[in-house]
């Protein structure tokens, strides 16, 4: 079945670092790829979406590339921020599927 | 403003009582899901429905039931046959049907089950 597996963490950078997250994902066809945000005691918020090969999210200075050469939608930031902290979820949707799976999580904590 | 509202945001119960988590949804969409997320870990997917008066299990559905009568609501009874409750409950809703259609989620009610 589709499946995403991200990278481990947890991920601790000093405030102004260059951020990357791994995220590879395994499904059949074209699925639907998702980032997603979680902070403290909330529920996840969307922060980019991809829907084709090539397509490219982006949102709050956060991008990610939708690679279907190599099934993988990296996370990257240029210069993360303290309120940039939270564990992030990478997801995605099969297409004609209602269903989405979600990976493990990321924490990243960002010291100032 | 649209959304999804989950309540209690917290919710404590003695072992033995069976628990019901409220989700109601104004987006007018089609599918709700709920995921429960333990400590540390991702989520795990309980029931989902597509449309009213119909919904399926999901990995982990053993101990919990649910209900779909409006298209608005979508309530998770915890029953006492559930091993370990004490999580974050999350509830989410989609559009369905072709790409693109991201869940939307509400703020989660943590049970707390002693």
């Amino acid at each position: 079945g589709d499946s995403v597996t991200q990278m481990e963490g947890p991920v601790t950078l000093s405030e102004e670092a260059f951020l990357t997250i791994n995220c590879t994902y395994t499904a059949t066809g074209y699925p639907s790829l998702f980032w997603y945000v979680q902070y403290p005691g909330e529920g996840l918020q969307l922060l980019l979406k991809a829907t084709k090969a090539d397509d490219k999210g982006s949102n709050k200075g956060f991008e990610a590339t939708y690679r279907k050469e190599t099934t993988s939608f990296h996370l990257e930031k240029g210069s993360v921020q303290v309120s940039d902290s939270a564990v992030y979820f990478c997801a995605l949707r099969g297409y004609n599927n209602n269903d989405m799976r979600f990976g493990a999580g990321t924490r990243l904590t960002v010291k100032p | 403003d649209g959304g999804i509202t989950q309540s209690p945001k917290y919710l404590f119960r003695k072992e033995g009582q069976n628990v019901t988590l409220s989700c109601e949804q104004n987006l007018n969409h089609d599918a709700m899901y709920w995921y429960r997320q333990d400590p540390g870990q991702g989520l795990r997917l309980i029931y989902y429905s597509q449309i009213v008066n119909d919904f399926q299990k999901g990995d982990i559905a053993e101990g919990y039931s649910v209900s779909r009568e409006k298209k608005e609501s979508f309530p998770l009874t915890v029953t006492s046959a559930q091993k370990n409750p004490t999580a974050f409950y999350l509830c989410a809703s989609s559009g369905t049907g072709g790409l693109g259609y991201e869940q939307y989620f509400g703020p989660g009610t943590r049970l707390t089950v002693t």
